[in-house]
């Protein structure tokens, strides 16, 4: 039982580069969400899915796009980076009957 | 929308003293709320909920927190400080949807 695991856990990309975060959980946990944590402003809140083929925006998605096929799997995709999205992002799980969320290790990225 | 301030960036206290990390919340109906933990380089990892019940609720390691209704508080304490207790320190709050909302984090550090 892995939990979270989140891939790659260090990146470096160029302005406009695309990659894909991704993010996958062994739990058969239904709510699966993308967050970002920045200096002193605590982890907000990109995208989410209450379950496979339903997503939704959170507090900041500008710039982010997520889809969710599988229970297992939800990728996080930026489409053209920009320094701005520098941060260390983290995948997060739960089931629909806890409360709690269960998080990746993260994923360091930089863009210059 | 619902939202989290921790008031303190920083909190330090001596090792064996009580220590208090403050959190207050704003949501509309019933809270859930959480305290987690980050030790470096390392994801979140979850202390304690309250739900509903008991105000005073117990998690790992020996925190507690306490849920004031009147105060919208949630302040996480510990009897007993530890040099390993020394991380950063979040509480969240989350309404019926899946949209948790995290404040900016409290660095806690015990010294010797």
């Amino acid at each position: 039982n892995a939990g979270v695991t989140q891939t790659p856990k260090f990146q470096v990309l160029k302005t406009g580069q695309s990659m894909t975060l991704q993010c996958a959980q062994d739990m058969n946990h239904e709510y699966m969400s993308w967050y970002r944590q920045d200096p002193g402003m605590g982890l907000r809140l990109i995208h989410y899915s209450v379950g496979a083929g339903i997503t939704d925006q959170g507090e900041v998605p500008n710039g982010y796009n997520v889809s969710r096929s599988t229970t297992e799997d939800f990728p996080l995709r930026l489409l053209s980076a920009a320094p701005s999205q520098t941060s260390v992002y983290f995948c997060a799980s739960r089931d629909r009957w806890n409360t709690e969320a269960f998080f990746g290790q993260g994923t360091r990225l930089t863009v210059v | 929308a619902q939202s989290v301030a921790q008031p303190e960036d920083q909190v330090n206290v001596a090792e064996g003293n009580p220590l208090t990390v403050k959190c207050t919340y704003s949501v509309s109906g019933n809270p859930y709320l959480f305290w987690y933990v980050q030790y470096p380089n390392r994801g979140l990892q979850f202390l304690l909920k309250y739900i509903t019940g008991d105000n005073l609720v117990k998690g790992s390691y020996g925190f507690e927190a306490e849920f004031n209704k009147s105060q919208t508080s949630f302040h996480l304490k510990k009897p007993s400080a530890l040099v390993s207790d020394s991380a950063l320190y979040f509480c969240a709050v989350r309404a019926n949807n899946n949209d948790m909302r995290f404040g900016a984090g409290t660095r806690l550090t015990v010294k010797p």
